[in-house]
């Protein structure tokens, strides 16, 4: 089946440690995303890219770092610099850079930093 | 400033009653206009959009909305509500800026529709 992937659906770390989300896609899609949704506040762009070894900062990048080495791929690191990293994550991919295709969006990893 | 503004937390409906959840939006330009929906712990997935042409656009599960430009809504709309549609419900523009394009999302409207 087609789709966003995203591993592991729970990740808990203590805090200080760095640690990465997985995000791949077989959908051929150009643009990818993470965003965060944390409860009555929606969701808040973290990163995006439009293309493989491009990527741009969003709204709320700070303490985060990403790669996109691959078309398929594009992993999200929280650094220990994120002051407030518990929360649910979702990537999305979109055909295009145009704007007017949809985001398909995976299922989401909920992190956990105590 | 660029925003989305879904004026509800939540709304309650009836089973088979209609429901509106609203949404209002300020950018400049001509923006692209979405509809999500989520369930719990899960991804968000598309409802309908609207680019350009007829007002009216119809999406999946019976789900359709309304672009008013000169209100700057987007409200989404079904005629008859069913309990398995309560879920969390998110509008969400793309505008262009800075030779991006962008997207932002609203706030998140959740919709409890009861037997």
């Amino acid at each position: 089946d087609g789709g966003i992937t995203q591993s592991p659906k729970y990740l808990f770390r203590k805090e200080g440690q760095n640690v990465t989300l997985s995000c791949e896609q077989n959908l051929n899609h150009d643009a990818m995303y993470w965003y965060r949704q944390d409860p009555g506040q929606g969701l808040r762009l973290i990163y995006y890219s439009q293309i493989v070894n491009d990527f741009q900062k969003g709204d709320i990048a700070e303490g985060y770092s990403v790669s996109r080495e691959k078309k398929e791929s594009f992993p999200l690191t929280v650094t220990s610099a994120q002051k407030n990293p518990t929360a649910f994550y979702l990537c999305a991919g979109s055909q295009g850079v145009t704007g007017n295709s949809p985001l398909h969006f995976g299922n989401g990893t909920r992190l956990t930093v105590t | 400033a660029q925003s989305v503004a879904q004026p509800e937390d939540q709304v309650n409906v009836a089973e088979g009653n209609p429901l509106t959840v609203k949404c209002t939006y300020s950018v400049s330009g001509n923006p692209y206009l979405f509809w999500y929906v989520q369930y719990p712990n899960r991804g968000l997935q598309f409802l309908l959009k609207y680019i350009t042409g007829d007002n009216l656009v119809k999406g999946s599960y019976g789900f359709e909305a309304e672009f008013n430009k000169s209100q700057t809504s987007f409200h989404l709309k079904k005629p008859s509500a069913l309990v398995s549609d309560s879920a969390l419900y998110f509008c969400a523009v793309r505008f262009f800026s800075g030779g991006y394009n962008k997207l932002i999302f609203g706030a998140g409207t959740r919709l409890a529709v009861h037997p």
